[in-house]
């Protein structure tokens, strides 16, 4: 069963410039999630998915990050314009539903530097 | 709110010992789950162990071990006979209901040849 697909695995940036990370789930898998890793901490979720309606997207700064899930499959992240502080490693992770006790699948990350 | 507190930053053992992680959680729900992950060099986080807030059974498996103590909000974890491939940081992580996962800031573990 194929796992988690990220692309791209590497971004360097400038601060102010636009970016974009694309996430393709394990088939079937109804919930999708992203989460942002600062170097040296754990993972935190910026946006939750259940097929193409968002759930939790509390702490997502709205003012510069955007997501989507269109047709409940693939999924898009963008981050516009970037920071430097955005510099991390930006994970998506799947789960065939949102119950508590469905494994999160995760994918091997996209580490983004904004100089 | 819920927490996950991972108190040891770095650990470094030789190979063959022994090591224990510890993990303590807050959340006022009764019902939740725990998690470890290991995350490897390479940064795909792999899934280790679940438990729920109800099962608070201790488990063996292979190398690992796990103990979940709800009167001391304690999920600590076990690798016995440690080996270099253990080399990894490991996320405690804590979950209710359908939110999404919380994590611990992580303990890096080496384990020297």
């Amino acid at each position: 069963e194929a796992g988690v697909a990220q692309s791209p695995r590497y971004k360097i940036i400038e601060k102010r410039q636009s970016v974009a990370f694309w996430c393709n789930p394990i088939s079937g898998h109804a919930t999708l999630y992203w989460y942002q890793q600062i170097l040296g901490q754990g993972p935190k979720l910026l946006i939750q998915f259940q097929n193409n309606g968002v759930v939790d997207d509390s702490q997502l700064p709205k003012d510069r990050f955007s997501a989507e899930r269109l047709k409940g499959v693939d999924s898009t992240l963008k981050i516009q314009p970037a920071k430097l502080e955005d510099s991390a490693v930006y994970l998506c992770a799947s789960s065939e539903g949102s119950s508590s006790y469905n494994e999160q699948f995760f994918g091997p990350g996209t580490r983004l530097t904004v100089l | 709110a819920q927490k996950v507190t991972q108190a040891q930053t770095e650990i470094s053992v030789v190979e063959k010992e022994d090591v224990t992680l510890d993990c303590v959680y807050e959340t006022r729900d009764t019902t939740y789950y725990l998690f470890w992950y290991k995350q490897p060099p390479s940064g795909e986080l792999v899934f280790l162990i679940r438990r729920n807030s109800f099962d608070e059974q201790n488990e063996i498996s292979g190398r690992y071990s796990w103990n979940f103590q709800k009167s001391t909000s304690s999920f600590n974890f076990t690798i016995t006979a440690s080996q270099v491939v253990d080399s990894a940081v490991y996320f405690c992580a804590l979950r209710r209901g359908r939110r999404a996962l919380t994590f611990g800031s992580g303990t890096r573990l080496q384990v020297q040849p």
